[in-house]
């Protein structure tokens, strides 16, 4: 069946240091993955997509690389702000589309 | 586009009320989807719609809860009666068709006491 896999958090990072959130996925066919970002308070809203194999999605200074042969879709972003401190969630769609799947959440805390 | 709307945004009721969630999800999306978000649990898909009609709602808890897209622009949760373990941020989110990105609503926090 189909499952997402992120790192367990909290995790805290300093200003400007270097962040890694670790996806990896298991699927029947091609999925499409996400990351998706949630602030305090508010919904989920996408921050990037891949839809196929080596496909790199980037926004806001956040990347992820779909990688189909380690199944991974790991989260990076060179040099984090306290704004980045939100709930980073991974999920993916399966290729008929009928059903979307998310990862735990990883809390990210970036201070000053 | 105003994205996703979701009323009311904060509930509290005593437990054995009837508790109703409404939403509004993007015009001229095709799929709409209710979730349920605490911290044990994570983000739970409860239910979803594609075309107002129920494709899947084998995340539904218990028969206390239903939900209805009487047409394409408005959906409603209901619980009835509620009980504490049932609060919890529930987010509603649309999408133009079941494949892909969806668009999420900013939530309703619901206590029940």
């Amino acid at each position: 069946g189909n499952s997402v896999t992120q790192m367990e958090g909290p995790v805290t990072l300093s200003e400007e240091a270097f962040l890694t959130i670790n996806c990896t996925y298991t699927a029947t066919g091609y999925p499409s993955l996400f990351w998706y970002v949630q602030y305090p308070g508010e919904g989920l809203q996408l921050l990037l997509k891949a839809t196929k194999a080596d496909d790199k999605g980037s926004n806001k200074g956040f990347e992820a690389t779909y990688r189909k042969e380690t199944t991974s879709f790991h989260l990076e972003k060179g040099s984090v702000q306290v704004s980045d401190s939100a709930v980073y969630f991974c999920a993916l769609t399966s290729n008929t589309g009928n059903q979307f799947y998310f990862g735990t959440g990883t809390s990210l805390t970036v201070i000053p | 586009d105003a994205g996703v709307i979701q009323s009311p945004r904060h509930e509290v009721t005593e437990m054995g009320q009837e508790v109703t969630l409404r939403c509004k999800p993007i015009s001229g999306h095709n799929s709409l989807f209710w979730y349920r978000q605490t911290m044990m649990r994570g983000l739970e898909l409860l239910i979803y719609f594609n075309n107002n009609v129920p494709i899947d709602d084998s995340g539904m808890p218990e028969d206390r809860f239903s939900a209805k897209m009487p047409n394409a622009s408005f959906s409603t949760l209901k619980i009835q009666p509620s009980e504490p373990r049932d609060s919890a941020v529930y987010f509603c989110a649309s999408s133009p068709t079941g494949l892909g990105t969806k668009f999420f609503g900013p939530g309703t926090r619901l206590t029940v006491l």
